[in-house]
């Protein structure tokens, strides 16, 4: 079974700073695809960003990359310039090939402060 | 851009009675979900659905949860004689097709109560 472990609990970051948020998983699928939702306080999950496990360049979407790193299962996301409106629950998700349903972590509660 | 609706935000209701969760998926997606969080808790899967059937279900989805899509918008998530510990957030998510890593887009979710 797939699992995904996100690793801290908590984390802050001075606005304008780089911060970068853990996320490891455990799979036997070679090809497989990687998620990163936010989820500010208004509630929605919001998709940050996607990685395709067969792909070995690292995925990026304006201020936020990732740092895919396949054969130690981590999967890393890294936001720069950090903003006041990233305050947010992170959640790093995985999906299988095959099954479509969504295995997430436990969540990162990101902090940023002024 | 084009959002997933759920309604209630907050639904309150008395142990053993029955409640049904409401969501609009995005309109031209066929693959749609329902997960939960229970507070404090990391977001879990409940049931996929596509083409009027059930795809995948996990363990957390027994006998006293049902899914429906009753007409072209609206997808349901029925819980019958809810119990204490179904207290959490739903979330319903919809994506434009299944596998491939499509992504998966949330509504704002609904959060359940159990008196």
């Amino acid at each position: 079974a797939q699992t995904v472990t996100q690793s801290q609990p908590e984390m802050s970051v001075q606005e304008a700073e780089t911060v970068t948020l853990s996320c490891t998983y455990d799979t036997s699928e070679s090809n497989y695809y990687l998620f990163w939702y936010k989820q500010p306080p208004s509630r929605q999950m919001i998709l940050v960003i996607r990685q395709e496990a067969y792909k070995q360049q690292n995925a990026t979407e304006n201020r936020f990359s990732v740092n895919f790193q396949k054969a130690a299962k981590s999967f890393s996301l890294k936001i720069s310039d950090s903003q006041l409106g990233d305050t947010a629950m992170y959640f790093c998700a995985f999906m299988g090939s095959i099954n479509n349903d969504m295995r997430f972590g436990a969540g990162t509660r990101l902090t940023v402060k002024p | 851009e084009p959002e997933v609706t759920q309604t209630p935000s907050h639904q309150v209701t008395q142990m053993g009675q029955e409640v049904i969760l409401r969501c609009v998926p995005i309109s031209n997606h066929l693959y749609f979900y329902w997960y939960r969080q229970i507070l404090g808790q990391k977001v879990e899967f409940l049931v996929s659905f596509y083409n009027n059937e059930i795809s995948e279900k996990s363990e957390i989805f027994d006998d006293q949860f049902s899914v429906e899509r009753p007409d072209g918008s609206n997808f349901t998530l029925k819980i019958r004689s809810t119990k204490l510990e179904d207290s959490a957030m739903y979330f319903c998510a919809s994506s434009a097709s299944g596998g491939s890593g499509q992504p998966q887009h949330f509504g704002d979710g609904t959060r359940l109560s159990i008196l």
